[in-house]
C-alpha cells in the first residue's frame, strides 16, 4: 500500500493559470515532507515542511503543510511553461529504529503556452 | 565546485553481467542513498547509508549491494540477481533528515 500518494498524476494547464497539487502520506513518526522538480534530469530541491500551518514560499512556489489531516499543497501562481515537470513529494519518518523516506510517484505538469 | 557526481551517465549491460555504478559527493554529507527511478513512476529507495561503514536496505534492495567505505563514496552493484534492472538511478546526499541533493543519474540498460 502506497505511504505517499500524490494527486493528480498529470494536469495541463495554460501559461498564466495557478496550479493546486497534492501529497497525502500515511506513517507512523512522521519527521519530514520534502517536495522536488524533476524535469528530464535529477530532481531539484524545492521546499521541506516540518511544521503545520507555516507556509514556505519561493517567488511563484508555496507549500504548506497540514499534519493533523496529513497531506500537503504545492501552489504555483502565475504559471510559465519552464514550470512543466514532475513535481514529487517525499516523507521522512522513523521507523524499526532506522530512518526512512518514501516517494509519491509524482505528478505530472505540462504547462501550454 | 561542491555537488553530487554520478558515472556514468549511460551503461549498458548483458544479461548475468553484475555493472557498479559510481557515486561521489563533496558535500560533507554523512547520508547517501541510491534510488532507481521506471518510467511514469516515482522514486523508489534501493539501499541508503547514514554513516561510513553501516548501509540499510530501502524497499527494493534485493539484487542490489552497496559498500560505503569512504565518506564521500557509495557504489551500488547491479548484479545478475536483479531481474529487471533497466532503468534510471538516482544517487542522492543530505545532512541527515534533511533535503536531499541529487547526482545528475545513470540509465542502465541491459541487452
Amino acid at each position: 500500500e502506497d505511504k505517499v500518494v500524490q494527486s493528480p498524476l498529470s494536469l495541463v494547464v495554460h501559461e498564466g493559470d495557478t496550479v493546486t497539487l497534492n501529497c497525502s502520506y500515511e506513517v507512523t513518526n512522521f519527521r519530514s515532507l520534502l517536495w522536488y522538480k524533476q524535469e528530464k534530469k535529477a530532481p531539484t530541491f524545492l521546499f521541506m515542511l516540518t511544521s503545520s500551518g507555516i507556509e514556505k514560499k519561493s517567488g511563484r512556489l508555496s507549500s504548506i503543510l497540514d499534519k493533523k489531516e496529513l497531506f500537503s499543497i504545492l501552489n504555483i501562481t502565475a504559471t510559465q511553461t519552464g514550470d512543466s515537470a514532475v513535481y514529487l513529494c517525499a516523507v521522512t519518518y522513523s521507523g524499526a529504529g532506522s530512518y526512512q523516506l518514501t516517494f509519491g510517484k509524482g505528478t505530472k505538469l505540462s504547462v501550454i503556452p | 565546485d561542491g555537488g553530487i557526481t554520478q558515472s556514468p551517465k549511460y551503461l549498458f549491460r548483458k544479461e548475468g553481467q553484475n555493472v557498479t555504478l559510481s557515486c561521489e559527493q563533496n558535500l560533507n554529507h554523512d547520508a547517501m542513498y541510491w534510488y532507481r527511478q521506471d518510467p511514469g513512476q516515482g522514486l523508489r529507495l534501493i539501499y541508503y547509508s547514514q554513516i561510513v561503514n553501516d548501509f540499510q536496505k530501502g524497499d527494493i534492495a534485493e539484487g542490489y549491494s552497496v559498500s560505503r567505505e569512504k565518506k564521500e563514496s557509495f557504489p551500488l552493484t547491479v548484479t545478475s540477481a536483479q531481474k529487471n534492472p533497466t532503468a534510471f538511478y538516482l544517487c542522492a546526499s543530505s545532512v541527515a533528515f534533511s533535503e536531499q541533493f541529487f547526482g545528475p543519474g545513470t540509465r542502465l540498460t541491459v541487452l
